[in-house]
């Protein structure tokens, strides 16, 4: 079974710090998904990475796909409360099957 | 544009009972899929369906039931609801599968509680 592991589960930091949340896989996926989640709705995809080693960036939010296409990694500059919420990563399989990892719970203090 | 619509919203059920979650989608997607949302547990598939007619199970299908008439709508229904069933229910749907790394579309969310 293909898993998607997600760290850390939980942080907490202030308006303004910089952060790094990661997700892990000793299996290889064809592309690599980031949900972000707010209370009381459903996931909203933010960006798709595709090809191993690419770099995406979104305003202050930068993602990367690892070379191996095993890893990707969110991260985030000058984190602002609206970056408050739980962030979802998501692997298309070769099965034609997407797998979620557990998610990142992220707080940002104002 | 709606989307992906869900409801009810919230319900409360007792033990036994039964009920369908019903969603629709307005964008004309093949691809339509059932999770439930734990805490601190991510999102678990319930069952999908890539057309009208076809469903297919997830990871966690048992105690669920869904169908597929048509394109837009696709609910789930469960028959005898036991406590273990109390979570968050979210309806997705994409316009294809992996193949083309597509995008879920999620709706809002059902919030089950099974007392």
């Amino acid at each position: 079974t293909q898993l998607l592991e997600q760290s850390p589960q939980f942080l907490s930091i202030q308006e303004g710090e910089n952060l790094t949340v990661y997700c892990n896989s000793s299996s290889v996926f064809s592309s690599l998904q980031w949900y972000r989640q707010e209370p009381g709705e459903g996931p909203v995809l933010l960006v798709t990475v595709v090809t191993g080693g690419e770099v995406k960036k979104l305003k202050r939010l930068t993602f990367q796909f690892g070379d191996a296409r095993k890893d990707s990694s969110l991260h985030i500059t000058a984190a602002q409360p609206g970056d408050t919420g739980l962030y979802l990563c998501a692997g298309w399989d070769r099965d034609d099957k997407i797998i979620f990892g557990k998610g990142t719970r992220l707080h940002i203090l104002p | 544009n709606a989307g992906v619509t869900q409801t009810p919203k919230f319900r409360i059920l007792k033990i036994g009972q039964s009920m369908t979650l019903q969603c629709t989608q307005d964008m004309n997607h093949n691809y339509m899929y059932w999770y439930r949302q734990d805490p601190g547990m991510g999102l678990k598939l319930i069952y999908y369906s890539v057309g009208a007619g076809i469903t297919d199970k997830g990871e966690v299908p048992n105690g669920y039931n869904v169908s597929r008439s048509t394109t837009e709508d696709f609910p789930l229904r469960l028959e005898l609801a036991a406590p273990s069933q109390t979570s968050v229910y979210f309806c997705a749907s994409s316009y294809a599968g992996g193949a083309g790394n597509e995008k879920l579309f999620f709706g809002s969310g059902t919030q089950l509680s099974v007392l």
